[in-house]
């Protein structure tokens, strides 16, 4: 258990349809990123949060958002999906900015779009 | 920006033989590097970094790397492979402190 917990694990839908994906650090942690890995892409970065607010942002879709709350967990919502963004989603959380800590990993959602 | 490139995207060894998996990065600043290693339907997971200071750097399960900047290089060794080492591996960077950018991942095979 590295301490990042994601839920849900699976997630089938349909085309058109929205989801949430939720992520909850590591205690202590305050930096929460989202990737994106398929196949054809690899892992792409989307978004960082840093104690509630964004920091930064990688290749994010406008359909995509995502917010950190109080407690600083954090959701990835996802609408009007296509089959394309059926992949595997990670969050990851560090201390405070990434510099060389490097990241604890979620074990991800994997987002099937049907 | 800073990037990563992985040489060879399928790497296969004999168990017992010499594990390397090569990195190149690109970087305008001194980077931070970092190898992270996923096994099937799990995330990734941190085998080792460099941030500054010694050059050859250890990680878990008997990984090293070192980092040559002459060669903008930040390959993975292992001397002896197990076969419980067959997993995908990523390397990455970042200098902006804000996002890690990876690598596409090298898929390491050991054989019997």
């Amino acid at each position: 258990d590295s301490g990042v917990t994601q839920t849900p694990k699976h997630l089938i839908t349909a085309t058109g349809q929205r989801v949430t994906l939720r992520c909850s650090p590591r205690s202590g942690d305050l930096s929460v990123y989202w990737y994106q890995q398929s196949l054809d892409q690899g892992l792409q970065f989307l978004i960082q949060y840093y104690n509630g607010e964004e920091r930064a942002k990688g290749n994010i879709l406008e359909r995509f958002s995502a917010q950190q709350f109080p407690d600083l967990h954090s959701e990835l919502n996802l609408s009007s999906l296509e089959l394309g963004d059926s992949a595997l989603y990670f969050c990851a959380s560090s201390p405070r900015s990434v510099g060389g800590y490097g990241y604890t990993f979620g074990s991800g959602t994997r987002l099937t779009v049907v | 920006a800073q990037s990563v490139t992985q040489l060879g995207s399928h790497v296969s060894v004999s168990e017992g033989a010499l594990v390397l998996l090569r990195c190149n990065y690109s970087s305008s600043v001194p980077p931070y590097l970092f190898w992270y290693v996923q096994y099937p339907n799990q995330g990734l997971q941190l085998l080792l970094k460099y941030t500054t200071g010694a050059t050859l750097v250890k990680g878990i399960n008997g990984f090293e790397a070192e980092f040559k900047k002459s060669e903008t290089s930040f390959h993975l060794t292992k001397p002896s492979a197990h076969m419980s080492d067959a997993a995908e591996y990523f390397c990455a960077v970042t200098n902006s402190g804000y996002a890690l950018n990876f690598g596409k991942g090298t898929s390491l095979l050991v054989t019997p």
